[in-house]
């Protein structure tokens, strides 16, 4: 089966301007996940969709981080305006159902400058 | 093999040798537990898991413990080969009740050495 795809690999911009990046999972996970993963630390939960309601949102920065899935397939997550510590990779997962393991996609590094 | 403590950012083993890594988890209400594998410049890779009703687990090369007592999980690799080396994340789901919302533990970086 065709993994986790995001993108885009690599994205390098200015504090203050915006980002998004896109995430397609794996067909017929009805789960999708964003995390952040800083530096030499373990990924962080952004944000769980569940088909195309939220889930869990508890640890988004909501005052500058948004995500939508809205047709319960690919999800796009956005940062607007970005800060230096949102320099880190953002990792998409999706699984089966909330019962079944998270498969990851290979993520988009975001550097601040 | 090697043993190591509870948490170590680095574990060195020789190839061939079995490896240990540890994990200390802190919820213990959690009730599913995932070992990921990271190489550099991709995503976690799924490895193995255990739900709370087993303390051990085995898959192919690798074997998952889990002592609920003292809240502390392990992955024995046997025969270490180069193209084990990664980092190592342990994974718990602390709400329970499934694999969703999982908290990651900060990592043990493998270095396999010829």
């Amino acid at each position: 089966e065709a993994g986790v795809a995001q993108s885009p690999r690599y994205k390098i911009i200015e504090k203050r301007q915006s980002v998004a990046f896109w995430c397609n999972p794996i067909s017929g996970h009805a789960t999708l996940y964003w995390y952040q993963q800083i530096l030499g630390q373990g990924p962080k939960l952004l944000i769980q969709f569940q088909n195309n309601g939220v889930v869990d949102d508890s640890q988004l920065p909501k005052d500058r981080f948004s995500a939508e899935r809205l047709k319960g397939v690919d999800s796009t997550l956005k940062i607007q305006p970005a800060k230096l510590e949102d320099s880190a990779v953002y990792l998409c997962a999706s699984s089966l159902d909330w019962d079944s393991p998270l498969h990851f996609g290979n993520g988009t590094r975001l550097t601040v400058t | 093999g090697e043993s190591v403590g509870l948490h170590l950012p680095t574990l060195s083993v020789q190839e061939g040798d079995n490896s240990i890594i540890n994990c200390a988890y802190s919820n213990s209400a959690s009730d599913y537990f995932i070992w990921y594998k990271q190489e550099s410049g991709k995503g976690p890779q799924f490895i193995i898991d255990i739900r709370s009703n087993m303390d051990k687990r085995q898959g192919q090369r690798v074997t998952v413990l889990l002592n609920k007592t003292v809240k502390h999980l392990s992955l024995q690799i046997a025969a270490t080969q180069p193209g084990d080396s990664a980092v190592y994340f342990c994974a718990e789901n602390m709400r329970g009740g499934g694999a969703d919302g999982l908290t990651f533990g900060k990592g043990t970086h493998l270095i396999i050495q010829p």
